[in-house]
Protein backbone atom coordinates (compact mmCIF):
# COMPACT_ATOMS: atom_id res chain seq x y z
CA UNK A 1 0.00 0.00 0.00
CA UNK A 2 1.11 3.57 -0.53
CA UNK A 3 2.54 5.10 2.70
CA UNK A 4 -0.43 8.03 2.25
CA UNK A 5 -1.88 9.21 6.32
CA UNK A 6 -4.52 11.93 6.71
CA UNK A 7 -5.04 13.96 9.87
CA UNK A 8 -7.28 14.10 11.72
CA UNK A 9 -9.22 10.97 10.32
CA UNK A 10 -12.46 12.56 12.36
CA UNK A 11 -13.09 16.35 13.29
CA UNK A 12 -16.19 18.48 14.29
CA UNK A 13 -15.87 21.73 14.71
CA UNK A 14 -18.45 24.82 14.93
CA UNK A 15 -19.54 26.98 12.16
CA UNK A 16 -16.98 29.68 11.81
CA UNK A 17 -13.48 28.23 12.63
CA UNK A 18 -10.70 27.35 11.17
CA UNK A 19 -9.45 23.71 10.38
CA UNK A 20 -6.43 22.39 8.75
CA UNK A 21 -6.69 18.88 7.31
CA UNK A 22 -3.10 17.35 6.96
CA UNK A 23 -2.04 15.05 3.79
CA UNK A 24 1.21 13.17 4.91
CA UNK A 25 3.00 10.85 2.12
CA UNK A 26 6.24 9.18 2.14
CA UNK A 27 6.35 8.02 -1.76
CA UNK A 28 8.01 11.16 -2.34
CA UNK A 29 5.33 11.57 -5.42
CA UNK A 30 5.14 15.04 -7.34
CA UNK A 31 1.10 15.00 -7.69
CA UNK A 32 -0.85 15.36 -4.35
CA UNK A 33 -5.16 15.99 -4.48
CA UNK A 34 -7.58 16.32 -2.09
CA UNK A 35 -10.92 15.51 -2.62
CA UNK A 36 -13.79 15.53 -0.99
CA UNK A 37 -17.07 12.80 -0.97
CA UNK A 38 -20.36 13.81 -0.93
CA UNK A 39 -23.48 11.31 -1.74
CA UNK A 40 -25.10 11.83 -4.57
CA UNK A 41 -22.14 13.68 -6.47
CA UNK A 42 -18.95 10.92 -5.73
CA UNK A 43 -15.39 12.62 -5.31
CA UNK A 44 -14.59 16.41 -6.37
CA UNK A 45 -11.47 17.72 -6.51
CA UNK A 46 -10.96 20.84 -4.49
CA UNK A 47 -7.10 21.55 -4.94
CA UNK A 48 -4.19 20.18 -6.07
CA UNK A 49 -0.12 20.33 -6.16
CA UNK A 50 1.90 19.16 -9.08
CA UNK A 51 5.31 20.64 -6.63
CA UNK A 52 6.26 22.19 -3.61
CA UNK A 53 5.09 25.61 -3.60
CA UNK A 54 2.88 24.93 -6.56
CA UNK A 55 -0.91 24.41 -5.86
CA UNK A 56 -3.90 25.16 -8.45
CA UNK A 57 -7.74 25.17 -8.01
CA UNK A 58 -9.76 22.38 -8.45
CA UNK A 59 -13.66 22.73 -9.10
CA UNK A 60 -14.67 22.85 -6.10
CA UNK A 61 -12.33 25.42 -4.35
CA UNK A 62 -14.59 27.94 -2.74
CA UNK A 63 -13.55 28.15 0.90
CA UNK A 64 -10.88 26.05 0.60
CA UNK A 65 -6.78 26.80 0.87
CA UNK A 66 -3.70 24.64 0.27
CA UNK A 67 0.17 24.74 0.92
CA UNK A 68 2.81 22.75 0.22
CA UNK A 69 5.99 23.67 1.93
CA UNK A 70 7.88 20.00 1.60
CA UNK A 71 7.21 17.47 -1.31
CA UNK A 72 5.77 15.11 1.83
CA UNK A 73 2.91 17.50 2.87
CA UNK A 74 -0.41 18.80 1.54
CA UNK A 75 -2.32 20.93 3.53
CA UNK A 76 -6.08 21.58 3.48
CA UNK A 77 -7.54 24.75 5.24
CA UNK A 78 -10.97 25.92 5.86
CA UNK A 79 -10.48 29.35 6.73
CA UNK A 80 -14.17 29.52 8.46
CA UNK A 81 -16.02 26.59 8.35
CA UNK A 82 -19.51 26.01 6.81
CA UNK A 83 -21.91 23.26 7.18
CA UNK A 84 -21.90 23.00 3.81
CA UNK A 85 -18.26 21.92 4.13
CA UNK A 86 -19.47 18.44 6.30
CA UNK A 87 -18.48 15.55 4.38
CA UNK A 88 -15.32 13.35 3.90
CA UNK A 89 -11.87 14.38 2.15
CA UNK A 90 -9.36 12.40 0.68
CA UNK A 91 -5.94 13.07 -0.14
CA UNK A 92 -4.48 10.99 -3.28
CA UNK A 93 -0.68 11.04 -4.58
CA UNK A 94 0.84 10.11 -7.87
CA UNK A 95 3.77 10.23 -9.88
CA UNK A 96 3.31 12.23 -12.77
CA UNK A 97 -0.71 13.38 -14.26
CA UNK A 98 -0.55 11.13 -17.12
CA UNK A 99 0.80 7.88 -18.57
CA UNK A 100 2.99 5.99 -16.87
CA UNK A 101 3.06 6.14 -12.86
CA UNK A 102 -0.15 8.55 -13.24
CA UNK A 103 -2.48 5.89 -11.13
CA UNK A 104 -3.91 8.14 -8.35
CA UNK A 105 -3.17 6.64 -4.84
CA UNK A 106 -6.19 7.83 -1.65
CA UNK A 107 -5.25 7.94 1.75
CA UNK A 108 -7.89 6.84 4.67
CA UNK A 109 -9.85 9.78 4.13
CA UNK A 110 -11.04 12.70 7.15
CA UNK A 111 -14.69 12.88 7.91
CA UNK A 112 -15.31 16.27 8.83
CA UNK A 113 -18.41 17.78 10.67
CA UNK A 114 -19.58 21.39 10.81
CA UNK A 115 -22.00 22.11 13.54
CA UNK B 1 -16.28 19.53 -19.91
CA UNK B 2 -16.39 16.03 -19.42
CA UNK B 3 -19.43 13.94 -17.20
CA UNK B 4 -19.67 10.60 -15.48
CA UNK B 5 -22.60 8.92 -15.27
CA UNK B 6 -23.72 6.22 -13.21
CA UNK B 7 -27.55 5.22 -13.35
CA UNK B 8 -28.01 2.77 -10.40
CA UNK B 9 -27.75 3.69 -6.86
CA UNK B 10 -27.95 0.20 -5.85
CA UNK B 11 -27.24 -3.12 -6.92
CA UNK B 12 -27.72 -6.54 -5.61
CA UNK B 13 -26.25 -9.48 -6.43
CA UNK B 14 -26.11 -13.28 -5.03
CA UNK B 15 -23.35 -14.69 -4.01
CA UNK B 16 -21.61 -16.55 -6.54
CA UNK B 17 -23.67 -15.39 -9.03
CA UNK B 18 -22.56 -12.29 -11.82
CA UNK B 19 -23.21 -8.67 -11.81
CA UNK B 20 -22.71 -5.79 -14.35
CA UNK B 21 -22.24 -1.99 -13.26
CA UNK B 22 -22.99 0.80 -15.67
CA UNK B 23 -21.36 3.54 -16.23
CA UNK B 24 -21.78 6.31 -19.18
CA UNK B 25 -19.27 9.23 -19.92
CA UNK B 26 -19.72 12.23 -21.80
CA UNK B 27 -16.44 13.46 -23.40
CA UNK B 28 -15.07 15.33 -26.76
CA UNK B 29 -11.69 14.12 -26.42
CA UNK B 30 -10.28 11.00 -27.74
CA UNK B 31 -7.49 9.83 -25.95
CA UNK B 32 -8.11 8.75 -21.54
CA UNK B 33 -8.28 6.51 -19.28
CA UNK B 34 -11.35 5.20 -17.04
CA UNK B 35 -11.32 3.45 -14.23
CA UNK B 36 -13.48 1.65 -11.52
CA UNK B 37 -12.24 1.94 -7.72
CA UNK B 38 -14.19 0.03 -4.74
CA UNK B 39 -14.83 1.71 -1.57
CA UNK B 40 -15.36 -1.21 1.01
CA UNK B 41 -17.33 0.39 4.51
CA UNK B 42 -13.48 0.49 5.85
CA UNK B 43 -13.64 3.91 3.39
CA UNK B 44 -10.51 3.22 1.21
CA UNK B 45 -10.47 3.68 -2.10
CA UNK B 46 -8.93 0.36 -4.20
CA UNK B 47 -8.76 0.78 -7.79
CA UNK B 48 -10.13 -2.12 -9.26
CA UNK B 49 -9.61 -2.09 -13.41
CA UNK B 50 -8.28 0.66 -15.20
CA UNK B 51 -9.06 0.91 -19.23
CA UNK B 52 -6.95 3.14 -21.74
CA UNK B 53 -9.21 4.20 -24.58
CA UNK B 54 -6.70 3.70 -27.27
CA UNK B 55 -6.68 0.54 -26.54
CA UNK B 56 -9.95 -2.01 -27.88
CA UNK B 57 -9.18 -5.00 -25.66
CA UNK B 58 -10.97 -5.04 -22.42
CA UNK B 59 -9.39 -4.73 -19.43
CA UNK B 60 -9.55 -8.23 -16.84
CA UNK B 61 -8.40 -8.28 -13.80
CA UNK B 62 -9.30 -11.67 -12.20
CA UNK B 63 -12.88 -11.63 -11.59
CA UNK B 64 -13.62 -8.49 -12.70
CA UNK B 65 -13.47 -7.01 -16.38
CA UNK B 66 -14.72 -4.06 -18.45
CA UNK B 67 -17.38 -3.78 -21.54
CA UNK B 68 -15.85 -0.64 -22.73
CA UNK B 69 -17.60 0.28 -25.53
CA UNK B 70 -16.21 3.99 -26.93
CA UNK B 71 -18.39 4.92 -29.37
CA UNK B 72 -21.53 4.54 -26.96
CA UNK B 73 -19.08 6.27 -24.33
CA UNK B 74 -19.94 3.59 -22.11
CA UNK B 75 -17.78 1.64 -19.51
CA UNK B 76 -19.21 -1.30 -17.43
CA UNK B 77 -18.00 -3.19 -14.85
CA UNK B 78 -18.72 -7.27 -14.67
CA UNK B 79 -17.78 -8.82 -11.50
CA UNK B 80 -18.17 -12.66 -11.78
CA UNK B 81 -18.35 -15.17 -9.11
CA UNK B 82 -19.38 -12.24 -6.72
CA UNK B 83 -17.92 -12.55 -3.25
CA UNK B 84 -19.05 -10.80 -0.19
CA UNK B 85 -16.45 -9.12 0.06
CA UNK B 86 -16.87 -7.27 -3.56
CA UNK B 87 -20.17 -5.54 -1.36
CA UNK B 88 -19.08 -1.88 -1.48
CA UNK B 89 -19.89 1.26 -3.39
CA UNK B 90 -18.06 1.39 -6.83
CA UNK B 91 -16.99 4.72 -8.26
CA UNK B 92 -16.57 5.47 -11.96
CA UNK B 93 -13.40 7.76 -13.21
CA UNK B 94 -12.50 9.40 -16.09
CA UNK B 95 -8.97 11.23 -16.83
CA UNK B 96 -7.50 12.54 -19.89
CA UNK B 97 -4.50 11.20 -21.44
CA UNK B 98 -3.48 14.86 -22.32
CA UNK B 99 -4.15 15.78 -18.77
CA UNK B 100 -1.57 18.13 -17.08
CA UNK B 101 -3.55 18.22 -13.58
CA UNK B 102 -3.89 14.16 -13.25
CA UNK B 103 -7.50 15.17 -12.55
CA UNK B 104 -9.86 12.54 -11.91
CA UNK B 105 -13.71 13.25 -12.85
CA UNK B 106 -16.16 10.63 -11.06
CA UNK B 107 -19.84 9.36 -11.35
CA UNK B 108 -21.90 9.62 -8.16
CA UNK B 109 -21.40 5.73 -7.20
CA UNK B 110 -23.15 2.40 -7.01
CA UNK B 111 -23.33 0.69 -3.96
CA UNK B 112 -23.03 -2.99 -4.59
CA UNK B 113 -24.83 -5.34 -1.84
CA UNK B 114 -24.27 -9.23 -2.00
CA UNK B 115 -26.74 -11.70 -0.45
CA UNK B 116 -25.13 -14.97 1.26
Amino acid sequence: DAGITQSPRHKVTETGTPVTLRCHQTENHRYMYWYRQDPGHGLRLIHYSYGVKDTDKGEVSDGYSVSRSKTEDFLLTLESATSSQTSVYFCAISESPAGGGSEQFFGPGTRLTVL
Amino acid sequence: AQTVTQSQPEMSVQEAETVTLSCTYDTSESDYYLFWYKQPPSRQMILVIRQEAYKQQNATENRFSVNFQKAAKSFSLKISDSQLGDAAMYFCAYRSAGSNTGKLIFGQGTTLQVKP
